[in-house]
């Protein structure tokens, strides 16, 4: 069984600071890893994702994270933080398997709060 | 290219209705997977359909169920609703694979009264 644990249900920093959102998993293959955004009353959308081509992942709007094996962690980083940021994040986790189906295994989220 | 379209975006039940939530696919993707977010559970996997077969099922009682059509769009139901079903449901839909994005619906926010 795979699961995904996200350190710190809420965060803040101030404008400018560096963001960094923490996420460890546990999975018995090796994992595709994603980050998703959700803006309140809003849907999911996809910020990164790790799939074994690079350890180094960039994404949009300024994301990026590091997949590091020995540590099981995915933490998501960006340099300065900016007010459109605010919003909650979710590191998920899906099997590797072949033929696998598209179930992704979601952490609890980190709801991020920018401060003027 | 148009999202993911869930309609309703917003529906009000009575515990003991049932109902039924509709989610059209990006054009092209086979697979849609259905979530259930609540503030207290998160974001838990309903089930996945991929060419009108659910391929996985979540830890869901079976008065949750859902169906994909030829066209790839999908509906679920949810029987004998009860309070602790409200929520925002999203569905996902993705080409095929467990390493291809899946693209989010804004969701239907359902709230049972």
């Amino acid at each position: 069984a795979q699961s995904v644990t996200q350190l710190g249900s809420h965060v803040s920093v101030s404008e400018g600071a560096l963001v960094l959102l923490r996420c460890n998993y546990s999975s018995s293959v090796p994992p595709y890893l994603f980050w998703y955004v959700q803006y309140p009353n809003q849907g999911l959308q996809l910020l990164l994702k790790y799939t074994s081509a690079a350890t180094l992942v960039k994404g949009i709007n300024g994301f990026e994270a590091e997949f590091k094996k020995s540590e099981t962690s995915f933490h998501l980083t960006k340099p300065s933080a900016h007010m459109s940021d605010a919003a909650e994040y979710f590191c998920a986790v899906s099997d590797r398997r072949g033929g696998s189906a598209r179930q992704l295994t979601f952490g609890s989220g980190t709801q991020l709060t920018v401060l003027p | 290219k148009a999202g993911v379209t869930q309609t309703p975006r917003y529906l009000i039940k009575t515990r003991g209705q049932q109902v039924t939530l509709s989610c059209s696919p990006i054009s092209g993707h086979r697979s849609v997977s259905w979530y259930q977010q609540t503030p207290g559970q998160g974001l838990q996997f309903l089930f996945e359909y991929f060419s009108e077969t659910q391929r996985n099922k979540g830890n869901f009682p079976g008065r949750f169920s859902g169906r994909q059509f030829s066209n790839s769009r999908s509906e679920m139901n949810v029987s004998t609703l009860e309070l602790g079903d409200s929520a925002l449901y999203l569905c996902a839909s993705s080409t095929a694979g467990g390493n291809t994005e899946a693209f989010f619906g804004q969701g239907t926010r359902l709230t049972v009264v």
